[in-house]
């Protein structure tokens, strides 16, 4: 069966330093989202993706996020000037259409902000 | 606005006992619900899925939801559950309409399945 796969699925980072996370969603999927989950709290969503544009984001997604999807397979969060409360574990999903349609969850990247 | 509420954040349970884990949502439109799994490292995968018809959905390794619109609310069952049930399950909703809509989560509720 298909799967999202992202790496790393452990990222170290100095704090104030820019860190890509990636993402390589289902092929055939058009709809791409990006959650965190902070240690001990909930999924919290950040941002979905379509057509090559931000469709919705969260209010956690501010300008120091950024989306891409650079090429035909990959879809990258981009972090500027990380901060300790940064540290999370950032999710990865998919779907193939839009919302009555189940996202696909990758693995999970965790980062650490030190 | 909609949010999620999983009223249990743990739940011990012998093996072979029936399981019920509790979600309540509220929204102010129409739903779709979903329950997932996180398993120890990895990432969630989809349980089951409610999005119109039948109230009583079923979903992979014997578990089942029943939405109940009036109570607004979607419990995940199981009636003998094993020790590989033991993981994270979140329950989750999103409303209908625009594309790319965010899932909602709840808080999660940790099996913990004994022998």
């Amino acid at each position: 069966e298909p799967e999202v796969t992202q790496t790393p699925s452990h990222q170290v980072t100095q704090m104030g330093q820019e860190v890509i996370l990636r993402c390589v969603p289902i092929s055939n999927h058009l709809y791409f989202y990006w959650y965190r989950q902070i240690l001990g709290q909930k999924v919290e969503f950040l941002v979905s993706f379509y057509n090559n544009e931000i469709s919705e984001k969260s209010e956690i997604f501010d300008d120091q996020f950024s989306v891409e999807r650079p090429d035909g397979s990959n879809f990258t969060l981009k972090i500027r000037s990380t901060k300790l409360e940064d540290s999370a574990m950032y999710f990865c999903a998919s779907s193939r259409l839009n919302s009555n349609q189940p996202q696909h969850f990758g693995d999970g990247t965790r980062l650490s902000i030190l | 606005a909609q949010s999620v509420t999983q009223l249990d954040s743990q739940v011990p349970v012998f093996e072979e006992a029936p399981v019920e884990l509790r979600c309540n949502y509220s929204s102010s439109v129409s739903v779709y619900l979903f329950w997932y799994v996180q398993y120890p490292n990895q990432g969630l995968q989809l349980l089951l899925k409610y999005l119109s018809g039948s109230t009583l959905v079923k979903g992979i390794n014997g578990f089942e939801a029943e939405f109940n619109k009036s109570q607004t609310s979607f419990h995940l069952r199981k009636p003998s559950v094993h020790i590989s049930d033991t993981a994270e399950y979140f329950c989750a909703v999103t409303s209908g309409g625009n594309a790319g809509n965010m899932l909602t989560f709840g808080g999660g509720t940790r099996l913990m399945v004994k022998p």
